[in-house]
């Protein structure tokens, strides 16, 4: 597998239902992130989370990281139409000049029906 | 709030022409990026630039790519001789430095169709 696969590929729930997305990942990293996108925008950054931390709460989200399994999780609660979009998380690897190169999962397609 | 731009939101060009992609980072960034995305596919890294030289490359950035920040405000991609699998959304990124570097602030992208 890559370097950062999300699963699963896509996930339809309710309005007011939570929302769970996972990452996995192979090489060691410094920080991971998610982001978000709507269809045919840019990508979002919605949290990040340092390599020595386990848990971080941003509102409603909540992700977790797994160092030694190498997995992410994602938790949006209380979901509302508006977050209906795709979900990546990125890993980074520090670069020659201390550049943080991202290196982004597959995604998850995020579907809240209303 | 600050936001990075990029321009033309949608190029269509012949194969074999030259493209240049534009990009206006968030004004104290230092750090440039340029991603791809293959309709469909994973977003990619393309290239990384910091004190007006490329700091890293990927594999797809071949002689075929070029990046340059001509002034203070502007930093641009160029693809040499476009092929039909260059087709992808083309993202710019910027970061700050200090630990806000690892925050990448992404513009809406340009879609490049090559026919």
């Amino acid at each position: 597998s890559q370097q950062g696969e999300e699963d699963p590929q896509a996930l339809s729930i309710q309005e007011g239902e939570n929302a769970t997305m996972n990452c996995s990942y192979k090489t060691s990293i410094n920080n991971l992130q998610w982001y978000r996108q709507n269809s045919g925008r840019g990508l979002v950054h919605l949290i990040l989370i340092r390599s020595n931390e386990r848990e971080k709460h941003s509102g409603r989200l909540r992700v977790t990281l797994d160092t030694s399994k190498k997995s992410s999780s994602l938790l949006i609660t209380a979901s509302r139409a508006a977050d209906t979009a795709s979900y990546f998380c990125a890993t980074d690897a520090t670069g020659n000049f201390g550049n943080e190169k991202l290196t982004f999962g597959t995604g998850t397609r995020l579907t809240i029906i209303p | 709030e600050p936001e990075v731009t990029q321009t033309p939101s949608h190029q269509v060009t012949q194969m074999g022409q030259e493209v240049i992609l534009r990009c206006v980072p968030i004004s104290n960034h230092l750090y440039f990026y340029w991603y791809r995305q293959i309709l469909g596919q994973k977003v990619e890294f393309l290239v990384s630039f910091y004190n007006n030289e490329i700091s890293e490359k990927s594999e797809i950035f071949d002689d075929q790519f070029s990046v340059e920040r001509p002034d203070g405000s502007n930093f641009t991609l160029k693809i040499r001789s476009t092929k039909l699998e260059d087709s992808a959304m083309y993202f710019c990124a910027s970061s700050a430095t200090g630990v806000a570097k690892n925050i990448q602030y992404f513009g809406a992208g340009t879609r490049l169709s090559v026919l």
